[in-house]
C-alpha cells in the first residue's frame, strides 16, 4: 500500500523568499515520486519526478526536490518564490512511472505568494 | 499536439440521475486514467483503462463505470448520482504499450450534483 502526507495545507511566503513544500510518503514497493501544480480551474501539470538514479531532481519554473529514503521524503524547494507560483501542489507516488501504474496522491499544500 | 481534452468542462446533475463524461488522450497514447478530485482534496484513483479493458480499479462502487474505444478516448459514467459525486473529475492518459510514461492530465470536467 502506498500514501502520502503533505505537511501543512497552506503555506505563504514572501516574494523572492524560500519556498519549501514539504512530503512524507510511505511505500511497500520503490516508489516513484511526482510533484504536480495545479492553477484555479486547471488540471496538474508536472513539476518533476523521481524514478530511479540522482536523488536530487530538478524541475521546470526552478523548482526542485530531493528524495530522502532515509526519512522517507520528497521536499519540494525553489530558492526565490515568483507571484506566478502561487498555487496548488501535489506530491504523489506510484509503484511505476504513473502512466502504467495509479498515482496515490496528498491532500495538496496551497501556496500563496505575497508581494 | 493538442494534450488531454476533456468534455464538458462543467456539469450540472440532479441526485439520482446519471452522467457521461469524456476524455481524448494526448496524441500517440495508447491509457486513460480517471481521477475524481473532491473539494479540498487530492485526486483519488478511479480506473485505468487499456487496450479497452479495465486494467486497475480504485476504490469506488460499481456506480462508476468505464468504457475505452479502438481510438484510445473513454468515456466515465456514473450512475444515481449522489450529493457526494460532486467533484472535479480528472482524465490522464499515458503510453503504456512501449514503455511507460508518466500521466499527463486534462483540465477536468466539474461535476455538480444537487
Amino acid at each position: 500500500a502506498q500514501s502520502v502526507t503533505q505537511l501543512g495545507s497552506h503555506v505563504s511566503v514572501s516574494e523572492g523568499a524560500l519556498v519549501l513544500l514539504r512530503c512524507n510518503y510511505s511505500s511497500s514497493v520503490p516508489p516513484y515520486l511526482f510533484w504536480y501544480v495545479q492553477y484555479p480551474n486547471q488540471g496538474l501539470q508536472l513539476l518533476l519526478k523521481y524514478t530511479t538514479g540522482a536523488t536530487l531532481v530538478k524541475g521546470i519554473n526552478g523548482f526542485e526536490a530531493e528524495f530522502k529514503k532515509s526519512e522517507t521524503s520528497f521536499h519540494l524547494t525553489k530558492p526565490s518564490a515568483h507571484m506566478s507560483d502561487a498555487a496548488e501542489y501535489f506530491c504523489a507516488v506510484s509503484g511505476g512511472q504513473g502512466g502504467s501504474e495509479k498515482l496515490v496522491f496528498g491532500k495538496g499544500t496551497k501556496l500563496t505568494v505575497n508581494p | 499536439d493538442a494534450g488531454v481534452t476533456q468534455s464538458p468542462t462543467h456539469l450540472i446533475k440532479t441526485r439520482g440521475q446519471q452522467v457521461t463524461l469524456r476524455c481524448s488522450p494526448k496524441s500517440g497514447h495508447d491509457t486513460v486514467s480517471w481521477y475524481q478530485q473532491a473539494l479540498g482534496q487530492g485526486p483519488q484513483f478511479i480506473f485505468q483503462y487499456y487496450e479497452e479493458e479495465e486494467r486497475q480499479r480504485g476504490n469506488f462502487p460499481d456506480r462508476f463505470s468505464g468504457h475505452q474505444f479502438p481510438n484510445y478516448s473513454s468515456e466515465l459514467n456514473v450512475n444515481a448520482l449522489l450529493l457526494g459525486d460532486s467533484a472535479l473529475y480528472l482524465c490522464a492518459s499515458s503510453l503504456v504499450g512501449q514503455g511507460s510514461t508518466e500521466a499527463f492530465f486534462g483540465q477536468g470536467t466539474r461535476l455538480t450534483v444537487v
